[in-house]
């Protein structure tokens, strides 16, 4: 069973404001990631790391920012949220085998 | 890049009967092909994978197989129950996972009572 973590679980705000969605995982592996998912289902890379101070755009491009200053911690930043960053965000860690935190539903009112 | 094409989008079966899921993908490098559950609120699960040294592998009432030559690979769920209900990834990647994962665009399995 993987332990990777995501708080909040849900997040209502209002545009403008800016949030960070914690992840951290307990597993010790140095790749992590972000993605967005829509009600489309289908999963965006928007962000990952290859490890400490590693960071890396993915294929969706994205206006958060992620940082990576201890192997547990992949938080990702909104400076300002607007509607259109209304979705799913997951966080996942793992070399080949992705592990997948609970996800956070954000809604930008 | 590697890319993954699954189909069908949706698929509904009948309780009891057997469901089955297609992906292709598009780099021979690829050798590393997992299957992930994700239910309604909750983040994907994976719930099966295949290495490319082998064809087919089960576990209960899921198998996956892989065909290198025609480069797809399918999964097969038996005897369907309404807790299968989900909708379910495939993904590849080249060992190592300097890449990481390509997924397809998943699959909306409905199980009919």
């Amino acid at each position: 069973e993987a332990d990777i973590y995501q708080t909040p679980r849900y997040l209502v705000i209002g545009t403008g404001k800016k949030i960070t969605l914690e992840c951290s995982q307990t597993m010790g592996h140095d790749k992590m990631y972000w993605y967005q998912q829509d009600p489309g289902m289908e999963l965006h890379l928007i962000h990952y790391s290859y490890g400490v101070n590693s960071t890396e755009k993915g294929d969706l491009s994205s206006e958060s920012t992620v940082s990576r200053i201890r192997t547990e911690h992949f938080p990702l930043t909104l400076e300002s949220a607007r509607p259109s960053h209304t979705s799913q965000y997951l966080c996942a860690t793992g070399a080949d085998t992705q592990y997948f935190g609970p996800g956070t539903r954000l809604t930008v009112l | 890049g590697e890319n993954v094409e699954q189909h069908p989008s949706t698929l509904s079966v009948q309780e009891g009967d057997s469901a089955v899921i297609k992906c292709t993908y598009s780099d021979s490098a690829s050798n590393y092909f997992p299957w992930y559950k994700q239910e309604l609120g909750k983040g994907p699960q994976l719930i099966i994978d295949i290495r490319s040294n082998v064809g087919e592998k089960k576990d209960q009432r899921i198998a996956v197989t892989l065909n290198k030559t025609a480069k797809h690979f399918s999964l097969h769920i038996t005897e369907t129950q309404p807790e299968d209900s989900a909708v379910y990834f495939c993904a590849a990647s080249i060992g190592g996972g300097a890449d990481g994962l390509t997924f397809g665009k998943g699959t909306h399995l409905i199980i009919q009572p």
